[in-house]
């Protein structure tokens, strides 16, 4: 089945406690994405990936580091998580123009 | 700069009434492509709808109908005969090709049926 998995799909954790949301997918896609939904504000995109070794900045990149060592993996790095990265969070991944899968989505809080 | 603007925040309608769902849009390329997403109460993100801007034919899908307008830069979504399950929040979402398979998404309006 195709399909974009996160882990994990809830977490509560402590101001400046590094963490990771892993992504991965199975559908060999090159492009890859992380998103942030907050209310009123929609998804926004905070970084992506055209393919293997080559990420980029979306619009709102701060705070967040990613990696793209493999094309089925894009892992969300949070070095010091602060209270106002808690949000819910999509990875999602897609070929040229076409549907962009998503994730489950991740909920995070920071306390 | 891309933009999508829904300008419905939230929308209250009664079972089996029809509601319009719109999506207004800005964008620089001339080759782009819409989406409608769907967002449940569970959370996920459920795919509706792909429409690249060289196709303006409208189109349904059962209940679903949607209205593509170059002219005024819209993408409209129609629910017919609206359910309880048609509940939750709808984004509008547009690519951004500067950026590869970036979307740009809309602020998404709630929609609730109630029986």
């Amino acid at each position: 089945e195709a399909q974009v998995t996160q882990n994990p799909r809830y977490l509560i954790t402590v101001t400046g406690k590094k963490l990771t949301v892993t992504c991965s997918q199975n559908m060999n896609h090159e492009y890859m994405s992380w998103y942030r939904q907050d209310p009123g504000l929609g998804l926004r995109q905070i970084y992506y990936s055209m393919n293997v070794e080559v990420t980029d900045k979306g619009d709102v990149p701060e705070g967040y580091k990613v990696s793209r060592k493999e094309k089925r993996n894009f892992p969300l790095i949070l070095e010091s998580p602060s209270p106002n990265q808690t949000s819910l969070y999509f990875c999602a991944s897609a070929q040229g123009g076409h549907e962009q899968f998503f994730g489950p989505g991740t909920r995070l809080t920071v306390l | 700069a891309q933009k999508v603007t829904q300008a419905q925040t939230e929308i209250s309608v009664v079972e089996k009434e029809d509601v319009t769902l719109d999506c207004v849009y800005e964008t620089r390329d001339t080759t782009y492509y819409l989406f409608w997403y769907k967002q449940p109460p569970s959370g996920e993100l459920v795919f509706l709808i792909r429409r690249n801007s060289f196709d303006e034919q409208n189109e349904i899908s059962g209940r679903y109908s949607w209205n593509f307008q170059k002219s005024t830069s819209s993408f409209n979504f129609t629910i017919t005969a609206s359910q309880v399950v048609d509940s939750a929040v709808y984004f509008c979402a547009l690519t951004d090709m500067e950026y590869g398979n970036k979307l740009v998404f809309g602020a998404g309006t709630i929609l609730r049926v109630k029986s």
